[in-house]
């Protein structure tokens, strides 16, 4: 079975500028979500959607980030423009419920500087 | 809110040492929890879960019980090799209609040979 995809797998920006991270998840899992992991610390939630439907953005800086998740299977996350604070990996992951445990897959992530 | 509690790292370690992890949470509701692993350039992995009190997750040779009187989720294993050198997250997970994971901080784990 494949794994969550992302791409690309680093990238170099300035600040300012505009980025964009793609994440294809599991097939036929209807969940998906973004995370941000700064340099030593765990992952942060950015959003979650279900099938193409926002879930839960509340930790999303709206000013600069945003997110889709077209046809609920394939989702873009986007930061316009950059700020120094946004390097990080960027972490994409989708979920399959059983029996009512949610177990989350995650992708290679994205690798981010901003200079 | 729920939160999650792991051992500052880095934890350095002679191969075929004993490993303990310490990780504590807490939760409202009754959560799922979870140990993580993250390889040198690697995505997240699920190393093992757990959703109830007194469960009991493996794999790979580690192994950690869900303990609900204590809150707690140590992580143990009884031999460690170079392999898992690695960074070990902690975390829970409360099913709803908007569930979503929260991790500890992550403790970096080095063996050496």
């Amino acid at each position: 079975e494949a794994g969550v995809a992302q791409s690309p797998r680093y990238k170099i920006i300035e600040k300012r500028q505009s980025v964009a991270f793609w994440c294809n998840p599991i097939s036929g899992h209807a969940t998906l979500y973004w995370y941000q992991q700064i340099l030593g610390q765990g992952p942060k939630l950015l959003i979650q959607f279900q099938n193409n439907g926002v879930v839960d953005d509340s930790q999303l800086p709206k000013d600069r980030f945003s997110a889709e998740r077209l046809k609920g299977v394939d989702s873009t996350l986007k930061i316009q423009p950059a700020k120094l604070e946004d390097s990080a990996v960027y972490l994409c992951a989708s979920s399959l419920v059983v029996a009512g445990v949610e177990t989350q897959y995650f992708g290679p992530g994205t690798r981010l500087l901003v200079l | 809110g729920d939160s999650v509690t792991q051992m500052e790292g880095p934890v350095t370690l002679s191969e075929e040492a004993f490993l303990t992890i310490n990780c504590t949470y807490t939760a409202t509701g009754y959560p799922s929890l979870f140990w993580y692993v993250q390889y040198p350039g690697e995505g997240l992995q699920l190393l093992l879960k757990a959703t109830k009190a007194d469960d009991k997750g493996s794999n790979k040779g580690f192994e950690a019980t869900y303990r609900k009187e204590t809150t707690s989720f140590h992580l143990e294993k009884g031999s460690v090799q170079v392999s898992d050198s690695a960074v070990y997250f902690c975390a829970l997970s409360e099913w709803s209609s908007a569930s979503k994971i929260i991790f500890g901080s992550g403790t970096r784990l080095s063996i050496r040979p």
